[in-house]
């Protein structure tokens, strides 16, 4: 069964700090990796996107590596803001029939 | 958020009414799905379309039905609401190694 996992389950950091958010997958075949960050009260938003070949993807304040042997995946936020306050999800897509598994997701919380 | 939107965002219904979702998106996307989001749980997959009058179950497809007659809509169907279908519902779309785009979520509290 396809599965995956995020951790820590829930975080709080001060601002101006940086914090990781770690995430293991059990998908095969594999197609590609997405981090998606998640306000309260509205859909999921994409963050990257990595496929198989791709070790490290950056979005402004947002880096996220892959490591396709160990089947990890980290998402590191450098100098938080308030507004990073949300929850961050981590989904693998299958190459069998498009399909994306969801982690359970990291609720962070940034405070002043 | 971009051209996908859900309809009604918040419905407070009684057991055993049936209760209709409505996605709709304008990205011309072939692929379409239904999830349910609970505390506890990640994201879980009711039902997807590949294409008009073409859908599949998900992990969680007990008790829903789906149709999709256009490529921009895709309607989740609780035939009988019970309890345990409360809920937040997200609908999404993409075309596979793209980015998904996911509507604003349709709270749905069954009484």
């Amino acid at each position: 069964k396809n599965q995956v996992e995020q951790s820590p389950q829930s975080l709080i950091i001060l601002e101006g700090k940086n914090c990781t958010l770690q995430c293991n997958y059990t998908v095969s075949p594999f197609s590609n990796l997405r981090w998606y960050k998640q306000d309260t009260g509205r859909g999921p938003v994409s963050l990257t996107i990595m496929t198989f070949s791709e070790n490290t993807k950056s979005n402004g304040r947002y880096t996220a590596t892959l490591d396709a042997d160990t089947k990890q995946s980290s998402l590191h936020i450098t100098a938080s803001q308030l507004s990073d306050s949300a929850s961050y999800i981590c989904a693998v897509e299958s190459n069998a029939g498009n399909m994306l598994t969801f982690g359970g997701g990291t609720r962070l919380m940034v405070k002043p | 958020d971009a051209g996908i939107t859900q309809s009604p965002r918040h419905k407070v219904t009684e057991t055993g009414t049936p209760v209709t979702l409505r996605c709709h998106q304008t990205e011309n996307h072939r692929y379409m799905y239904w999830y349910r989001q609970d505390p506890g749980h990640g994201l879980r997959l009711i039902h997807y379309s590949y294409g008009v009058k073409d859908t599949d179950k998900g992990e969680v497809s007990d008790g829903y039905s789906v149709s999709r007659s256009k490529t921009e809509d895709f309607l989740l169907t609780l035939e009988s609401a019970t309890s345990s279908q409360t809920s937040v519902y997200f609908c999404a779309s993409w075309t596979g190694n793209t980015e998904a785009f996911f509507g604003q979520g349709t709270r749905l509290t069954v009484v």
